[in-house]
C-alpha cells in the first residue's frame, strides 16, 4: 500500500523568508502523480502544485516550488518569499489508481 | 468553469438523529467523487468515493453511508449519528481518478 510521511508537524518561518516542507512516500510504482494541497484556517483545500511522477523537471508556481527526487521518494515544497496568507497546514498527496493518499500535513505559521 | 458546493456549511446535531450533507459539482460530466472526514488538527480520512451514479466505494466501515442519485449530486447519510462522527467532511471532485482532486468549502459536523 501506499503511503506518504510528512515528518515535520510544525514549522514556522519568518516572513519574506524562505521555507522547505518535506514528504516521503512509498510506492512500487513508476507512475504517478504527487500533489500539494494548502489548507488555511478557513479549511478550503487548495491546490498549490502538482508533479507527474514521469517528468524530470521539477515544478514551479509562482513562489512554490519542488524539489522532486524519485529515486529517493522525495517531494519537498519551498515556499520562497513566505507570505503571512502562507500560514496553512500543507498535506502532500499521492495518487496512482487509487484514490488520494494524503500525508498528516504539515502546520507553516508565517511570523511578522 | 467547474464549482463545487457543500451544504450546510456547519451543522450541530444530537447524538442519535439522522444525517444528510450533500455535495453538487457545476461544470463538468461524470465526474468521480469523494467524502472525507478530517477531525480536528489531523489529516484526510477517505470515507466513500464514486466513479458513476449509483457506483459507491466503501474504505471505512461505520455508520455513515452514501449516494449518488445523479451525476453530478453525492449524498452523505447516516441513520443515526454518534458522538465520533463530529469532525470537518469535504467533499470533493476529479475528471479521472489519476488526476488531482478540488475540494469543496467543507460542513462543520458536531454531534452533542
Amino acid at each position: 500500500a501506499q503511503t506518504v510521511t510528512q515528518s515535520q508537524p510544525e514549522m514556522s518561518v519568518q516572513e519574506a523568508e524562505t521555507v522547505t516542507l518535506s514528504c516521503t512516500y512509498d510506492t512500487s510504482e513508476n507512475n504517478y502523480y504527487l500533489f500539494w494541497y494548502k489548507q488555511p484556517p478557513s479549511r478550503q483545500m487548495i491546490l498549490v502544485i502538482r508533479q507527474e511522477a514521469y517528468k524530470q523537471q521539477n515544478a514551479t508556481e509562482n513562489r512554490f516550488s519542488v524539489n522532486f527526487q524519485k529515486a529517493a521518494k522525495s517531494f519537498s515544497l519551498k515556499i520562497s518569499d513566505s507570505q503571512l496568507g502562507d500560514t496553512a497546514m500543507y498535506f502532500c498527496a499521492f495518487i496512482n489508481n487509487t484514490p488520494l493518499v494524503f500525508g498528516k500535513g504539515t502546520r507553516l505559521s508565517v511570523i511578522a | 468553469s467547474q464549482t463545487i458546493h457543500q451544504w450546510p456549511a456547519t451543522l450541530v446535531q444530537p447524538v442519535g438523529s439522522p444525517l444528510s450533507l450533500e455535495c453538487t459539482v457545476e461544470g463538468t460530466s461524470n465526474p468521480n467523487l469523494y467524502w472525507y472526514r478530517q477531525a480536528a488538527g489531523r489529516g484526510l480520512q477517505l470515507l466513500f468515493y464514486s466513479v458513476g451514479i449509483g457506483q459507491i466505494s466503501s474504505e471505512v466501515p461505520q455508520n455513515l453511508s452514501a449516494s449518488r442519485p445523479q451525476d453530478r449530486q453525492f449524498i452523505l447519510s447516516s441513520k443515526k449519528l454518534l458522538l465520533s462522527d463530529s469532525g470537518f467532511y469535504l467533499c470533493a471532485w476529479s475528471v479521472v481518478q489519476i488526476n488531482e482532486q478540488f475540494f469543496g468549502p467543507g460542513t462543520r459536523l458536531t454531534v452533542l
